[in-house]
């Protein structure tokens, strides 16, 4: 059964700080996404990572993916208010199916 | 004009009550989802189709219906609310393509509430 499991789930920051989120995924995957929920919004689609190595970069945040280690990070860069959010990964049951498995999230918090 | 719409937005209804959220999208997109998201529980998977005929169980199915009436539509139904099923449910459509990244475009959501 696949798990996946992020860390912090909670994450205070100042903002100008530098910050990294973890995704650990428990069976072997070639992609892994990455979501941003604003307080009682929906989803959006940060990046898509789609390989080993893979790294992509917005702004402010970039993520990379290892999947020999399965693992993932989503790196944050001199934080601002505006990337308070909860930011989710997520990983296919199935490589051949399109139906994720969430984590749990992580709760952002940037205060200047 | 959204891509992916849910209706209601939000709803209260009462224990045993037979309860419909339904999903439209315009993005043309084959494969449709249903999520629920609980407080510190992340998404699960409730429901999936990856076309009209093709319907498939998530993580958590017990308790729950849906209907695929179109490649745009796609329904989840509640036959007898309990109050656990309290929550907010995320629609969400994707297309694998050719080389596609299949990413999930979810809905606004629906806030439901069993009392």
């Amino acid at each position: 059964e696949l798990k996946v499991e992020q860390n912090p789930l909670f994450l205070s920051m100042q903002e100008g700080k530098n910050y990294t989120i973890y995704c650990n995924y428990s069976t072997t995957s070639d992609r892994l996404y990455w979501y941003r929920q604003d307080p009682g919004k929906s989803l959006e689609s940060l990046f898509v990572l789609l390989s080993n190595g893979a790294v992509k970069q917005e702004g402010r945040l970039m993520a990379s993916l290892d999947t020999k280690a399965r693992l993932s990070t989503l790196h944050i860069t001199a934080a601002v208010h505006d990337l308070s959010a909860t930011y989710f990964c997520a990983v296919p049951q199935d490589p051949s199916q399109g139906n994720l498995i969430f984590g749990k999230g992580t709760k952002l918090s940037v205060k200047p | 004009d959204a891509d992916v719409t849910q209706t209601p937005r939000n709803r209260i209804t009462k224990t045993g009550k037979r309860i419909m959220l339904e999903c439209s999208q315009t993005k043309g997109h084959d494969r449709m989802y249903w999520y629920r998201q609980d407080p510190g529980l992340g998404l699960r998977l409730i429901y999936y189709s990856f076309d009209v005929k093709d319907i498939n169980k998530g993580e958590i199915s017990d308790g729950y219906s849906v209907s695929r009436q179109a490649q745009a539509k796609f329904s989840l139904s509640l036959e007898s609310a309990i109050p656990n099923q309290t929550a907010l449910y995320f629609c969400a459509t994707s297309d694998p393509g050719t080389g596609g990244t299949d990413t999930q475009y979810f809905g606004p959501g629906t806030r439901l509430t069993v009392l």
